[in-house]
């Protein structure tokens, strides 16, 4: 399956900052997903996107479904040391097709 | 509670051995799935399950294989034909196949 690309791959950043993080992709997609991952455990669901376009928030995390479908971005607002962790994202290009994950983007908060 | 049980946590193995991997679901999901993660690699898909007693390989099968007997179980063996068997090996379910993914808590195995 193809791979997403996923960028920044690491970030460092204080307390109450804002993050974003995208993910593209060189084909169409037909669903976006944002996961996080804490270490030594499985990948968390956080929102999913299903229309070109669609912003969808989950508390201080805002995804959204790029226009082309190509891309997807997370916003992650007044972060704190909790979000610590590694984001991924998952596309899904066609139904019947396997979801192609990102490589992950790892994030460290400092207090 | 509803989830996804992988088990166990880690697993340590002689290289040459066969090791099977567990995976239950309670959520009623049909389709299953298989994950293999290596550090900066992402999650690659080793095969997956639609539907009882049927699956398919993903993009990295060689060397392991499935059964998907019952609704709730998946397990996976990693065979010795797996020439780099060490990683954290995460089991997926969703109700529909490529719908919303749910994981597991994933197994940790080390081969020495």
């Amino acid at each position: 399956g193809q791979q997403l690309n996923q960028s920044p791959q690491s970030m460092f950043i204080q307390e109450g900052e804002d993050v974003s993080m995208n993910c593209t992709s060189s084909s169409i997609f037909n669903t976006w997903l944002w996961y996080k991952q804490d270490p030594g455990e499985g990948p968390v669901l956080l929102i999913a996107l299903y229309k070109a376009g669609e912003l969808t928030s989950n508390g201080r995390l805002t995804a959204q479904f790029g226009i082309t479908r190509k891309d997807s971005f997370l916003n992650i607002s007044a972060s704190i040391p909790s979000d610590v962790g590694i984001y991924f994202c998952a596309g899904q290009r066609l139904p019947g097709y396997a979801l192609n994950f990102g490589k992950g983007t790892s994030l460290l908060v400092t207090p | 509670d509803g989830g996804i049980t992988q088990s166990p946590k880690y697993l340590f193995r002689k290289e040459g051995q066969n090791v099977t991997l567990s995976c239950e679901q309670n959520l009623n999901h049909d389709a299953m799935y298989w994950y293999r993660q290596d550090p900066g690699q992402g999650l690659r898909l080793i095969y997956y399950s639609q539907i009882v007693n049927d699956f398919q390989k993903g993009d990295i099968a060689e060397g392991y294989s499935v059964s998907r007997e019952k609704k709730e179980s998946f397990p996976l063996t990693v065979t010795s034909a797996q020439k780099n068997p060490t990683a954290f090996y995460l089991c997926a379910s969703s109700i529909e196949w490529n719908t919303e993914a749910f994981f597991g808590q994933g197994t940790r195995l080390t081969v020495v």
